[in-house]
């Protein structure tokens, strides 16, 4: 496709339990992100590859969350055992060039996730 | 610590009539400042890139300025369709990776 794909668009989750997001970033795209959206708020930076590599996990709020893009395309954020302050919107973005290169960030549309 | 403020939270305004969104940041080292549009239920949308103090940048009813301490984007004789949420960013030298966003001002056009 032309843009950046995320699936599911919803998701919804007991806690306690396991979710994974997907990622399809635009083809050929080096950089690719995740954020986290509360409602009414900006994104808050999750974390960052540079194709396969994971070049800062900052942002991870905690261990429960885990992220990988095995062949430098394709991208899942793993929550486990989610709990209620998980609930947000998480977003991927790709850009074209590699780190340290201010270029045009390209967003998906987000996987609302909802905690119960 | 890096910070990005944004004000006024929400701006409600006439059809045609002008103002301006404020995004004041702190940060130590400039690499860029970014502008994106949301709109409900969507990504962010990328509008402009600032690199340094004195630049601006314009794209149909929006124009971005850039100080050493803060940015603006002036929206001239705006349309309903410009409703939206405008995001101000930076990044920081000291992080090639992260974008540090603010909360957003959200801006409602009556027709």
């Amino acid at each position: 496709g032309a843009g950046v794909s995320q699936s599911p668009r919803y998701k919804v989750a007991k806690r306690g339990q396991d979710v994974a997001l997907r990622c399809d970033p635009i083809s050929g795209h080096v950089s690719l992100f995740w954020y986290q959206q509360a409602l009414g708020q900006g994104p808050e930076f999750l974390t960052y590859f540079q194709n396969e590599a994971q070049l800062d996990k900052s942002g991870l709020p905690s261990d429960r969350f885990f992220a990988e893009r095995p062949e430098g395309s394709v991208s899942t954020l793993k929550i486990q055992r989610t709990q209620q302050e998980d609930s947000a919107v998480y977003l991927c973005a790709s850009s074209l060039e590699g780190r340290g290169l201010n270029t045009e960030a390209f967003f998906g549309q987000g996987t609302r996730l909802t905690v119960v | 610590e890096d910070q990005v403020t944004q004000s006024p939270e929400a701006l409600r305004l006439q059809e045609g009539e002008s103002s301006s969104l404020n995004c004041s940041y702190t940060v130590s080292g400039l690499r860029g400042l970014f502008w994106y549009r949301q709109d409900p239920g969507k990504g962010p949308e990328f509008l402009f890139t600032l690199y340094s103090a004195g630049e601006e940048k314009e794209k149909e009813r929006l124009k971005a300025t850039l100080t050493k301490k803060e940015s603006f984007l002036h929206i001239t004789a705006p349309k309903p369709e410009d409703s939206a949420t405008y995001l101000c960013a930076v990044q920081p030298y000291s992080s090639a990776s992260k974008i540090i966003f603010g909360s957003g001002t959200r801006l409602s056009i009556r027709p």
